[in-house]
């Protein structure tokens, strides 16, 4: 199956600091998508984005699929950012393989005020 | 808009014991999945479901059970409840193969002793 790989595993910012997180994915996807999950335990789908640039707010994130990366900025960083950024991809193998996501380990964010 | 609900919240259970996780989304999607997060880690994919009628087994699919009666509806089911399945269960709902992505409940947080 496809191997995702997320850096930095722990990352940890002062208020107000700009910060990328990376995602490595080791074949072809049809299906991208950064998750945030909140000290509560609660998945946000941030982006969809299984190639090209999206921004939302303070947070925007590039895919170059042909290269099997995707970047996530987040810039003036606030605490209510913290938690754990999940990169999760899928790969549409037959008619019937749905959006079967497999998941990064995640990329730990603390910010500090 | 409710989205995707998922009830139980929290459950204790005793070794041996079996339980159903209830799960149902008002979007009309066809894709339903089920996925379970272990402490620091990302999500692993247990079942997933195409359309009512249609469920196939993901990446961890020993010691559970689904079944999609409905479009709204995708319980999952423990039998024989063992230490090893205690973890946060997740699931989740796509309306297609490739847009928007999944999205997810806000998880049920299962405990086996």
């Amino acid at each position: 199956g496809i191997q995702v790989e997320q850096s930095p595993p722990d990352l940890i910012l002062q208020e107000g600091a700009n910060s990328t997180l990376r995602c490595n994915f080791s074949d072809s996807v049809n299906n991208l998508q950064w998750f945030h999950q909140n000290p509560w335990g609660q998945l946000i789908n941030l982006f969809y984005i299984p190639s090209g640039t999206k921004q939302n707010g303070r947070l925007s994130a590039t895919t170059v699929a042909t290269e099997r990366y995707s970047l996530l900025y987040i810039s003036s960083s606030q605490t209510t950012d913290s938690g754990v950024y999940f990169c999760a991809v899928a790969r549409r193998v037959r008619e019937t393989s749905g959006s079967r996501l497999t998941f990064g380990e995640g990329t730990q964010l603390t910010v500090n005020p | 808009n409710a989205g995707v609900t998922q009830t139980p919240k929290f459950r204790i259970l005793k070794i041996g014991q079996s339980m159903t996780l209830q799960c149902t989304q008002d979007m009309n999607h066809n894709y339903m999945y089920w996925y379970r997060q272990d402490p620091g880690m990302g999500l692993k994919l247990i079942y997933y479901s195409v359309g009512a009628g249609i469920t196939d087994k993901g990446e961890v699919p020993n010691g559970y059970n689904v079944s999609r009666s409905t479009t709204e509806d995708f319980p999952l089911r423990l039998e024989l409840a063992a230490p090893s399945q205690t973890s946060v269960y997740f699931c989740a709902s796509s309306h297609g193969i490739y847009t928007y992505g999944a999205f997810f409940g806000q998880g049920t947080r299962l405990t086996v002793v």
